[in-house]
């Protein structure tokens, strides 16, 4: 699976975009990018995933570059609820032994 | 409804003790997992199983074993625990092994002393 790398934390204030940025300058022509978060003491949450494309679901926007080596989680209006850790995983699907590799993600704390 | 459920929450125990985990899932999803998360928080995986079937198995321990009686439970025993086993262990779910979702249960938090 590629390496990728997110900052350590950020902030963001309530209401507005949350913008969260992902390099994953070695990921490969069939890894897709997989986003999850994990609220305190709590499971990880699938928020989204993409290949090439910008995607979009209820919970927030995907965009990746053409070279696909960085991408973007967007959260629109950012709410405190969405204060976690956020992972950006690169990944191989579609395959018996696909597995997602958790590094350490991005700690969001939305202010009030 | 609790889409994945683990059981117990809280597990204090001395070592070299013998524990178990138990996962349920009620989503009807044919693949399970068990994960470990240590105390830097670091989310790795332990086991996947498909349908009952072990898929996945990285590196853990001997004295961990997986147990799928059927597909919707996969329970984690653990023997003679180390201090090193503290951990929270996150069972999931996904509806097949090559699935771009997973569920993930709420967690328990292994304590060893």
């Amino acid at each position: 699976d590629a390496k990728t790398t997110q900052p350590t934390s950020m902030d963001c204030a309530e209401g507005r975009a949350a913008n969260l940025p992902c390099n994953h300058s070695t990921i490969s022509g069939n890894e897709y990018v997989y986003w999850y978060r994990q609220i305190h003491s709590q499971g990880p949450q699938y928020i989204i995933h993409g290949l090439k494309n910008n995607e979009t679901n209820e919970m927030a926007s995907l965009i990746i570059t053409e070279d696909r080596k960085s991408s973007t989680l967007i959260l629109p209006h950012a709410t405190l609820r969405d204060t976690a850790v956020y992972y950006c995983i690169a990944s191989i699907a579609g395959s018996n032994d696909y597995k997602l590799s958790f590094g350490a993600g991005t700690t969001v704390t939305v202010r009030a | 409804d609790t889409a994945v459920s683990q059981t117990p929450k809280y597990l204090v125990t001395q070592m070299g003790n013998d524990k178990s985990i138990k996962c349920e899932q009620n989503l009807g999803h044919d693949t399970m997992y068990w994960y470990k998360q240590d105390s830097k928080k670091f989310l790795k995986i332990m086991f996947s199983y498909n349908n009952k079937e072990l898929i996945i198995n990285e590196t853990v321990p001997n004295r961990f074993s997986p147990k799928s009686p059927d597909k919707a439970h996969l329970n984690l025993h653990i023997n003679s625990l180390e201090l090193g086993d503290s951990a929270v262990y996150f069972c999931a779910s996904s509806r097949w092994t090559s699935s771009y979702e997973q569920y993930f249960g709420p967690g328990t938090r292994l304590t060893v002393t």
